[in-house]
This record gives structure tokens, C-alpha cells and sequence, in this order.
């Protein structure tokens, strides 16, 4: 175990759905991060909040949104996906920005959209 | 901008036998290096960084990496390889110059041991 916490593991959705991915760390960490990991794809770094505040966000679909209401916790909030959409998400966390440290994943959800 | 390439889609090695993943990257200033490893249907885990000093570096599971900046890259290596450790290896690069702390990881790796 990572300490990095993700619910659920899997998740079938239709494109009309709304649903929300949750993590959750007890590291005391201050930095999150969402990333999309697609079959023959690199991992793609959707979103990054240091101190519960969005500092990137790489062109990602509004269909996505993310939100983070403590330094603990990170949602990423779905609706009306597309087949394309799915992959599996990864939350990721580190002590902060500012140091070189590694980063700890959680185990991602398999999210299918159909 | 910064970028890492694993030009090798699978590496099919024997059970005892040496191995290495390789890795090259690019960065403006100066590397930060990781590798991380994935087991299936899991996320990923760390596995060693180079931030400075000693070229080699040794990590978990017996794995080691060695920094060759002339040649820009940041190889994976074990003596010798166990059918455990068969699993998706990602390098990942921060470009010092990079104010924040943002990784940049290759297409992954997919390591096979067999008996």
C-alpha cells in the first residue's frame, strides 16, 4: 500500500451519467495530481493542486472537473463522457512542489464508458 | 520543454539472467530522474531517482540506474532478473529549469521474465 486511496476501483458509466472518482492520502502531502493512463499512450497529467489550490491543468475537456476541498481529499467529477474517455485513472500525491521528491500513486480506477 | 523515451515497447529476458530497460531524455537545465514499476491492475510504484551525486543508483528490489549525462540517459538495470519482476516499467524526467514539479514519463516498458 501506497497510502494513496482510490474509490472505486472500477466504474461503467453511460455518457449521460454523472459520476465522481475520490482520493484520498494521509501522508501529509500537499501536492495532488490527477493522470489518465490509456492503453499505448504515455500518462497524461490532467490536473495539479499544491495547498488545495489548481496550479495546472493541461487542456483538459471541461467534462472533467476536478476539485479538492482539503489538502486529504481530491475529486474528479464526470459528466457526459465519451467512449474515448475510457482509461484508467491514477491520483498521485507528494510532500509538495517545491522539492524533488517521488511521487505515490493509488491503484486508479478502471473507468469504462459505454 | 522536457521529454523521456523508452524506445523499447517489451524486453523478453530469461529467470538469472542480467537485465536492462532502457531510457533517454531531454531537458533544458539539469535532470531529475525516476523510475517507477506497475504491476497489473495496480498503480504505480516508486522505484529509484537520481537527483545528484553518484552516477548509480540503487533502488528497490535489487534494481540499480545509472546517470550517463553525455549520453542523456537513465538505463534500468538487475543483476538478475526474477519472474516477479515482470511487470510495465516507466522512466519519468523534471527538467530543473521547471519551476514546478511536474513529471513527464515515457510510454512505458512491459518486462517479461520467463523461466
Amino acid at each position: 500500500e501506497t497510502g494513496v486511496t482510490q474509490t472505486p476501483r472500477h466504474l461503467v458509466m453511460g455518457m449521460t451519467n454523472k459520476k465522481s472518482l475520490k482520493c484520498e492520502q494521509h501522508l501529509g502531502h500537499n501536492a495532488m495530481y490527477w493522470y489518465k493512463q490509456s492503453a499505448k499512450k504515455p500518462l497524461e497529467l490532467m490536473f495539479v493542486y499544491s495547498l488545495e489550490e489548481r496550479v495546472e491543468n493541461n487542456s483538459v475537456p471541461s467534462r472533467f472537473s476536478p476539485e479538492c476541498p482539503n489538502s486529504s481529499h481530491l475529486f474528479l467529477h464526470l459528466h457526459t463522457l465519451q467512449p474515448e474517455d475510457s482509461a484508467l485513472y491514477l491520483c498521485a500525491s507528494s510532500q509538495d512542489l517545491s522539492r524533488v521528491t517521488e511521487a505515490f500513486f493509488g491503484q486508479g480506477t478502471r473507468l469504462t464508458v459505454v | 520543454a522536457q521529454s523521456v523515451a523508452q524506445p523499447e515497447d517489451q524486453v523478453n529476458v530469461a529467470e538469472g539472467n542480467p537485465l536492462t530497460v532502457k531510457c533517454t531524455y531531454s531537458v533544458s537545465g539539469n535532470p531529475y530522474l525516476f523510475w517507477y514499476v506497475q504491476y497489473p491492475n495496480r498503480g504505480l510504484q516508486f522505484l529509484l531517482k537520481y537527483i545528484t551525486g553518484d552516477n548509480l543508483v540503487k533502488g528497490s528490489y535489487g534494481f540499480e540506474a545509472e546517470f550517463n549525462k553525455s549520453q542523456t540517459s537513465f538505463h534500468l538495470k538487475k543483476p538478475s532478473a526474477l519472474v516477479s519482476d515482470s511487470a510495465l516499467y516507466f522512466c519519468a524526467v523534471r527538467d530543473t529549469g521547471n519551476a514546478g514539479n511536474m513529471l513527464t514519463f515515457g510510454g512505458g516498458t512491459r518486462l517479461m521474465v520467463k523461466p
